[in-house]
């Protein structure tokens, strides 16, 4: 159990173009889902905190208008990465907070999605 | 500021091996604390947690040790094998927030 989905794995689009990427908790539901960056080599860098029903938290130095979550049901989270540039070429991976009965708050993580914006 | 130090930065260890990564912090807000490990091009996935009432943990080859009063806890990776070769993230969690340390590459010599 506890898998959690990311669509697409990878994707490249022309600098300009907005580029939506799903997270979905396949087997349980998440009030909370992150979304995290990550550059290579380098440990994971969390961009905003998405809770079902409510606007997300961002972190600070996170463009909100660039960076779109909506977190629309309790197993669907989407960043929306808006007039995308070179400089955004990343690996985005979300996470899903999973609660319950001898489950202590853990996180899963996506397979991450490879975003290159030429 | 980061808020779990972690060292090494890499590690090279022969199969069969002990590997030994450590992890420091200062919150006593704290409460639980995963490893996880990371291959390439891949998502983080959990290796093995432990909460700071436990000094430590085993599951198969992992092992964790936790020092509450030194605010340190290890992971220790016992007969390493090449398919351990991978990066591994230290955390620690101060409610839904989880905190990561910077990552070790590990990787082991056949």
């Amino acid at each position: 159990g506890a898998v959690v989905s990311q669509h697409p794995s990878r994707v490249i689009c022309k600098s300009g173009t907005s580029v939506k990427i799903e997270c979905r908790s396949l087997d349980f539901q998440a009030t909370t889902m992150f979304w995290y960056r990550q550059f290579p080599k380098q440990s994971l860098m969390l961009m905003a905190t998405s809770n079902e029903g409510s606007k997300a938290t961002y972190e600070q130095g996170v463009e909100k208008d660039k960076f779109l979550i909506n977190h629309a049901s309790l197993t669907l989270s989407t960043l929306t990465v808006t007039s995308a540039h070179p400089e955004d070429s990343s690996f985005y991976i979300c996470s899903a907070i999973l609660h319950g009965a001898g489950i202590y708050n853990e996180q899963f993580f996506g397979p991450g999605t490879r975003l290159t914006v030429l | 500021q980061q808020q779990v130090k972690q060292s090494p930065q890499s590690l090279i260890v022969q199969k069969g091996g002990i590997s030994i990564i450590n992890c420091a912090y200062e919150n006593t807000a704290f409460d639980y604390f995963p490893w996880y490990q990371q291959f390439p091009g891949k998502g983080p996935a959990l290796l093995i947690a432990i909460r700071p009432d436990v000094s430590e943990k085993k599951e198969g080859r992992f092992t964790i040790s936790f020092n509450k009063s030194a605010k340190q806890f290890s992971l220790h990776i016992m007969d390493s094998q090449p398919g351990d070769s991978a990066t591994y993230f230290c955390a620690a969690r101060n409610g839904n927030q989880f905190y990561f340390g910077t990552g070790t590459s590990l990787t082991v010599i056949p």
